[in-house]
């Protein structure tokens, strides 16, 4: 098994450009979500989804959109990039409905908004 | 919403002396709580959780932790520490009601010299 794949690594934006996180699992996990990791923050919940065609928001969904076509893949989608938007973001996917089990997290990928 | 709190940025113990990261949690309802360890320039991995029963409970690499209601408090602890345990350690809280919002704490950075 892969686990949870992130694309691309690393990304330089300029503001206003727009891009899009994929993020991809082959463990058949329902629930898969996004994060992004800022200096003293911690993790803050971007987005997650329970299942293909649903998503949901999380505790900073602004400027971001999503999608769940398939139980595979969840898409993070930045609409007009903004250097708040500079982080790490992380992608993660678990077993069941939600978080109460083990949260498989992807490799990260690095943004940088000029 | 449920918050975490994680008093300590640094924590810094030999090898061989006992490890305490600390955690205090806010929710509304039974937590579920977790604790998350992030070598360099990688994703999270899961250590343990609390969901119900025991309030002792068991990770991986040596690890447990102790969950308090009265105290709202969920310690990481090892009863010896390793140079390899030197990471970012992230306690994490959801709801029982809403397991799929998850909040991390800020991390605390565990440094054990030899």
């Amino acid at each position: 098994n892969a686990g949870v794949t992130q694309t691309p690594k690393f990304q330089v934006l300029k503001t206003g450009q727009s891009m899009t996180l994929q993020c991809a699992q082959d463990m058949n996990h329902e629930y898969m979500s996004w994060y992004r990791q800022d200096p003293g923050m911690g993790l803050r919940l971007i987005h997650y989804s329970v299942g293909a065609g649903i998503t949901d928001q999380g505790e900073v969904p602004n400027g971001y959109n999503v999608s769940r076509s398939t139980t595979e893949d969840f898409p993070l989608r930045l609409l007009s990039a903004a250097p708040s938007q500079t982080s790490v973001y992380f992608c993660a996917s678990s077993y069941g409905g939600g978080t109460y089990n083990e949260q498989f997290f992807g490799p990260g990928t690095r943004l940088t908004v000029l | 919403a449920q918050s975490v709190a994680q008093p300590e940025d640094q924590v810094n113990v030999a090898e061989g002396n006992p490890l305490t990261v600390k955690c205090t949690y806010s929710v509304s309802g039974n937590p579920y709580l977790f604790w998350y360890v992030q070598y360099p320039n990688r994703g999270l991995q899961f250590l343990l959780k609390y969901i119900t029963g025991d309030n002792l409970v068991k990770g991986s690499y040596g690890f447990e932790a102790e969950f308090n209601k009265s105290q709202t408090s969920f310690h990481l602890k090892k009863p010896s520490a390793l140079v390899s345990d030197s990471a970012l350690y992230f306690c994490a809280v959801t709801a029982s009601y809403n397991n799929n919002d998850m909040r991390f704490g800020a991390g605390t950075r565990l440094t054990v010299k030899p």
